[in-house]
């Protein structure tokens, strides 16, 4: 099976600006969680998505949202982007009943400027 | 005080070293506890998961939960140069297990 799958995988933006990420998970796998990591916050969660339905969210500003599509495919919107949103974006994916088994992407490397 | 704590290294061993990696943590609610292995510029790659109290082994790989004192432990046997990454403590309450809590992550260098 292909792993999970991310795109852009490098991208720059402006202050002020928005951006729309991309995470394709494995195939069967319903869940998707996003993950947003910084060398000084780590890797911290931001949400979680199942079967389009968002059942956990972390502890982020609601400039950043997500949606996921009835394929599984999900994608994480920030608007009014600001220079601490610099950032590796990481999505996972996991099946059904087995919660503790995520596989990540290779993650999408944000720059703002 | 964060929630999971994690020795950030940098650690450095010889190769056939035993290592020991290891993670404190303050929430009573978390039931699963997963490492996770980054290498520069990936994603993280899980090595081992538990639930709840125990020892688990794989390979070379040992994971150690003690919940009674909240630490959980990785120990790697026979290190070798490919070992040599970010190794990361996670873990996530029954409620919401795929709401994973990091630690800061331990990089480790494993000399040939």
């Amino acid at each position: 099976k292909a792993g999970v799958t991310q795109t852009p995988r490098y991208l720059i933006k402006t202050r002020g600006q928005q951006v729309t990420l991309s995470c394709s998970p494995i195939s069967g796998h319903r869940s998707v969680s996003w993950y947003q990591q910084t060398p000084g916050q780590g890797l911290q969660f931001l949400f979680e998505y199942f079967s389009e339905t968002q059942r956990n969210k972390g502890n982020f500003p609601g400039r950043f949202s997500g949606r996921q599509f009835s394929n599984s495919r999900s994608e994480m919107n920030v608007s009014t982007l600001e220079l601490g949103d610099s950032a590796l974006y990481l999505c996972a994916s996991s099946e059904d009943g087995r919660a503790y088994e995520q596989y990540f992407g290779p993650g999408t490397r944000l720059t703002v400027t | 005080q964060k929630e999971v704590e994690q020795d950030p290294g940098p650690l450095s061993v010889p190769e056939g070293a035993i290592v020991s990696l290891n993670c404190t943590y303050s929430n009573s609610a978390f039931q699963y506890f997963m490492w996770y292995r980054q290498y520069s510029r990936k994603g993280p790659e899980l090595l081992m998961y538990t639930y709840s109290s125990g020892n688990k082994e794989d390979g070379r790989f040992t994971a150690q939960v003690d919940k009674s004192s909240k630490y959980i432990s990785l120990f790697i046997r026979d290190s070798q140069p490919s070992d040599s990454a970010t190794y990361l403590c996670a873990m996530s309450p029954s409620g919401s297990a795929r709401q994973l809590t990091f630690g800061s992550g331990t990089q480790l260098t494993v000399l040939p």
